[in-house]
């Protein structure tokens, strides 16, 4: 079936490091993407991965797929007060149909 | 990547009444894609839009209720039609670029739907 889960709440000191994790339960997903919603505004891409590709880095974000555990991570390094919004963890379905599951998103607040 | 603007961003509305979403992107794109995001809630597919043919409505959705034209490769758009509270909503337009391995999915602003 299809499933992304993610856990709602992050709360993390500036300049630390977040983590925020990701399971889904289709092996068969190709492509997993990270969005970040700010208040009041649309989605914005973030980054993704290929599910052949176990890392990507791209400047504060990294992002770990372990294919085995069905385990998404998305790592900001140095994190700012500008990061706090909702980020969306989202699974594409195989094949061409470009369908994208979505978690419920987890809210990451960043304090001094 | 695409650049992507919905129209209107945000609007109040009667129940019983519809309300047709716009959505135009800058560049030409095979599918379209519409998704709700309900308040407070995570996004939910609610049709793809493919040029010169039918939409295809995912499960708990009709053609009936979110009307979708697609009447070329740059422009859609959804209508919610005999709005009910519970139709109050972010609606969002999104398209995917798709080139060798990459595949981005890139969403509009969203236009923020509340249902009187």
């Amino acid at each position: 079936g299809e499933d992304v889960e993610q856990s709602l709440f992050l709360s993390v000191r500036e300049g630390d490091s977040s983590v925020i994790n990701c399971t889904y339960t289709d092996s068969s997903s190709t492509y997993l993407y990270w969005y970040k919603q700010e208040p009041g505004a649309g989605l914005q891409l973030l980054t993704y991965i290929f599910s052949n590709m176990d890392m990507k880095q791209d400047q504060r974000l990294t992002v770990l797929l372990n294919k085995k555990d069905k385990h998404l991570s998305l790592r900001i390094a140095d994190t700012q007060t500008g990061d706090s919004a909702i980020y969306f963890c989202a699974e594409k379905q195989p094949g061409g149909y470009n369908k994208l599951i979505f978690g419920a998103g987890t809210r990451l607040a960043v304090h001094p | 990547s695409a650049v992507i603007s919905q129209k209107p961003s945000r609007d109040i509305c009667q129940r019983g009444t519809s309300l047709t979403i716009q959505c135009q992107v800058d560049s030409q794109v095979t599918m379209m894609f519409w998704y709700r995001q309900q308040p407070g809630q995570s996004l939910t597919l609610i049709a793809t839009a493919n040029q010169g043919s039918e939409a295809t409505y995912e499960s708990g959705f009709v053609i009936d209720k979110f009307p979708i034209s697609r009447p070329n490769l740059t422009f859609s758009t959804l209508t919610v039609s005999n709005m009910s509270p519970e139709d109050s909503s972010i609606y969002l337009c999104s398209v995917g670029v798709v080139f060798k391995y990459n595949n981005e999915q890139f969403f509009g602003p969203g236009t923020r739907l509340t249902v009187l």
